[in-house]
């Protein structure tokens, strides 16, 4: 039973444009979503995070935008580096104290082009 | 460094032993989080722990596999009888809150391998 999912396991970009990573979930008891990058052989890390009261939340070159009716986020990078090439999780969780367990999608490897 | 230290970072097993992997959360986080990456895969939640209480188990095995965090030192993820199939990344996070925005941070794993 796959709650969020990651349905692009790999996407490229050419250095200097708008990535988009894309992310579902079917859990409408999910209440907070966060986004992740992982590099090999380390842990993941975390990049950005959105409330279900929010529809957007922006840090830096980072966004990401739910959509609660669709169940759907994404997460916007602009503009990309070659740095940014990793593999991105989305992350999903019920906020209630007792139910603090993140609930990952399979990931998305993005490549920058330079 | 005040990351989520985890180790060891590698850990080879034969089939039949026992593995132990120790966790130690970032300074001020009483919080801490098991899971589990298998290749390919996305990381599993196994279990959420507070000093000295299981929070939620709903994600370890029933058998061979047990978890604890005392008042003091790490925390520690045990594998009783490892078979091939418990060869996977082993990730540890913490947070300093069970509620609200805070979010999850890792380590960098223990990758455990079963011959």
């Amino acid at each position: 039973d796959q709650q969020v999912k990651q349905n692009s396991p790999s996407l490229s970009v050419q250095e200097g444009r708008i990535s988009i990573l894309n992310c579902d979930y079917t859990n409408s008891m999910f209440d907070y979503f966060l986004w992740y990058k992982k590099y090999p052989a380390e842990g993941p890390t975390f990049l950005i995070s959105i409330s279900s009261i929010k529809d957007k939340n922006e840090d830096g070159r980072f966004t990401v935008f739910l959509n609660k009716s669709a169940k759907h986020l994404s997460l916007h990078i602009v503009p990309s580096q070659p740095g940014d090439s990793a593999v991105y999780f989305c992350a999903a969780r019920k906020g209630n104290f007792g139910n603090e367990k993140l609930t990952f999608g399979t990931g998305t490897r993005l490549t920058i082009i330079p | 460094n005040a990351g989520v230290m985890q180790n060891p970072r590698h850990l080879v097993r034969r089939r039949g032993q026992e593995a132990r992997l120790r966790c130690s959360p970032m300074k001020g986080h009483s919080h801490v989080y098991w899971y589990r990456q298998l290749p390919e895969e996305g990381l599993k939640f196994m279990v959420y722990l507070q000093k000295e209480n299981i929070i939620d188990e709903s994600g370890m095995p029933k058998e061979r596999f047990s978890a604890e965090f005392p008042k003091e030192g790490p925390s520690i993820l045990r594998i009783q009888q490892v078979v091939r199939g418990d060869s996977a990344a082993y990730f540890c996070a913490s947070s300093p809150s069970g509620a609200g925005g805070s979010p999850q941070h890792f380590g960098d794993g223990t990758r455990l391998s079963i011959l």
